[in-house]
């Protein structure tokens, strides 16, 4: 089975632009979580996506949001984008919830000048 | 608050000798605690993942243990190998509430020659 993909894997955005990112899980898995990773704040959740449906939801603004199509592909957006946004944005999926093993993409590189 | 905090934060050791790094949590009501390898660039790999009532989990040379009542967790490596040079990070799932998977920060190993 291939991976779960990522794209773009590098990206380079202004302050107050908007950005998406895409994530095609593994064949097979119907949950998509989003996480943000910095060097000084490590990991954190987002959201977690699954059959169409936000089922969970991390401590984010409301400029961050997600969706998830019926082929299981996720896309996450952020707008107005901020200096602060600029992190490695991993997603992970499973096959029926987050509950079980996720299996991370290699993540999108995204700055923000 | 939760809380995922893991020590040391970077260590150094030779190829062939052991370590142990340590994650304690203050994440209430406990689901399950996950050891994840990331490499740099990459996305984090499942190592173990351990619920309430198990104390050892054994993945080649990981041994991840849990201590549900000191709410502490370690993850020992044997033999290291030049591979083995990555960050390690510790999360912890809570049942419920907003925060459903609390990261810490990540033990970054260096195995050298």
């Amino acid at each position: 089975k291939a991976g779960v993909t990522q794209t773009p894997r590098y990206l380079i955005k202004t302050r107050g632009q908007q950005v998406t990112l895409s994530c095609s899980p593994i064949s097979g898995h119907r949950s998509v979580s989003w996480y943000q990773q910095t060097p000084g704040q490590g990991l954190q959740f987002l959201f977690e996506y699954f059959s169409e449906t936000q089922r969970n939801k991390g401590n984010f603004p409301g400029r961050f949001s997600g969706r998830q199509f019926s082929n299981s592909r996720s896309e996450m957006n952020v707008s107005t984008l901020e200096l602060g946004d600029s992190a490695l944005y991993l997603c992970a999926t499973a096959e029926q919830g987050a509950e079980n093993e996720q299996f991370f993409g290699p993540g999108t590189r995204l700055t923000v000048l | 608050k939760n809380q995922v905090e893991q020590s040391p934060q970077s260590l150094i050791i030779l190829e062939g000798k052991n370590c142990t790094l340590q994650c304690n949590y203050t994440v209430s009501p406990f689901s399950n605690l996950r050891w994840y390898k990331q490499d740099t660039g990459r996305g984090p790999v499942s190592l173990t993942i351990m619920t309430f009532s198990e104390n050892t989990k054994s993945n080649g040379r990981y041994t991840a243990t849990l201590d549900a009542d000191t709410k502490q967790s370690s993850l020992h490596i044997t033999a290291s190998q030049l591979s083995d040079s990555a960050s390690y990070i510790c999360v912890v799932s809570a049942t419920s509430g907003t925060y459903k998977y609390i990261f810490g920060t990540g033990t970054r190993l260096k195995v050298l020659a």
